[in-house]
């Protein structure tokens, strides 16, 4: 069974453009999150999906941040106008509502100059 | 912040060696995850306990969770050089978001 698969592995920025991630999360997965990991800390979520529908993106920095999930299957996170405090780990897991366990992908490094 | 440790801490130990690692939770949840992170690559689930649990067991691994204390630990009995990663903590805080903390990196050397 293929596993969360990520596009792009690593972006490079200059402040100001803007750049898009990609995720395909596990097949019948009905759960898709979206985590930001800084370097050396643990990953935090910006916001999640149940099928198309956002559930929580109260952690996404609203005016910059945005995501989507148009048919509750693949899932993009855009980032307008980026920033150097953007630069992190951008990673997605998907899962099974009610199943505790969180399947990861393996990330898109951002590094914004 | 939920959690009592705030930054990512660092243990190096000799192959063979157990180790322990421990994090603290500062609201209720209903199970602690436990994840652990190569380089390069997301993090994946080594062992989850739930609320009911005081203890769980896979292979080398051992959970224990406190909940008067909120705290849980995660042991590593004969160490080996593929336990190098990182480990972090999550919990759930009862809803189905996870909650990570900020982790504990591991190095085993030969």
């Amino acid at each position: 069974e293929a596993g969360v698969t990520q596009s792009p592995r690593y972006a490079v920025l200059q402040e100001g453009q803007a750049v898009s991630f990609w995720c395909d999360p596990i097949s019948g997965h009905d759960t898709l999150y979206w985590y930001q990991q800084p370097r050396d800390q643990g990953p935090q979520l910006l916001v999640y999906f149940r099928d198309e529908a956002v559930i929580d993106n109260s952690q996404l920095p609203s005016d910059r941040f945005s995501a989507v999930r148009p048919k509750g299957t693949n899932s993009t996170l855009k980032i307008q106008s980026a920033k150097q405090g953007d630069t992190a780990t951008y990673l997605c897991a998907s899962s099974f509502y009610n199943y505790a366990e969180q399947f990861f992908g393996p990330g898109t490094r951002l590094t914004v100059l | 912040s939920q959690w009592g440790e705030e930054n990512l801490q660092a243990l190096s130990i000799q192959e063979g060696e157990d180790v322990t690692m421990n994090c603290s939770y500062k609201t209720y949840t209903t199970v602690v995850h436990w994840y652990r992170q190569d380089s390069g690559r997301g993090p994946a689930l080594i062992i989850l306990i739930r609320s009911n649990e005081r203890e769980k067991r896979s292979g080398r691994l051992r959970a224990t969770l406190d909940t008067s204390s909120q705290s849980s630990s995660l042991s590593i009995t004969a160490a080996q050089c593929e336990d190098t990663a990182v480990y972090f903590c999550a919990t759930d805080a009862n809803t189905d978001k996870v909650v990570f903390g900020t982790g504990t990196r591991l190095q085993v050397s030969p």
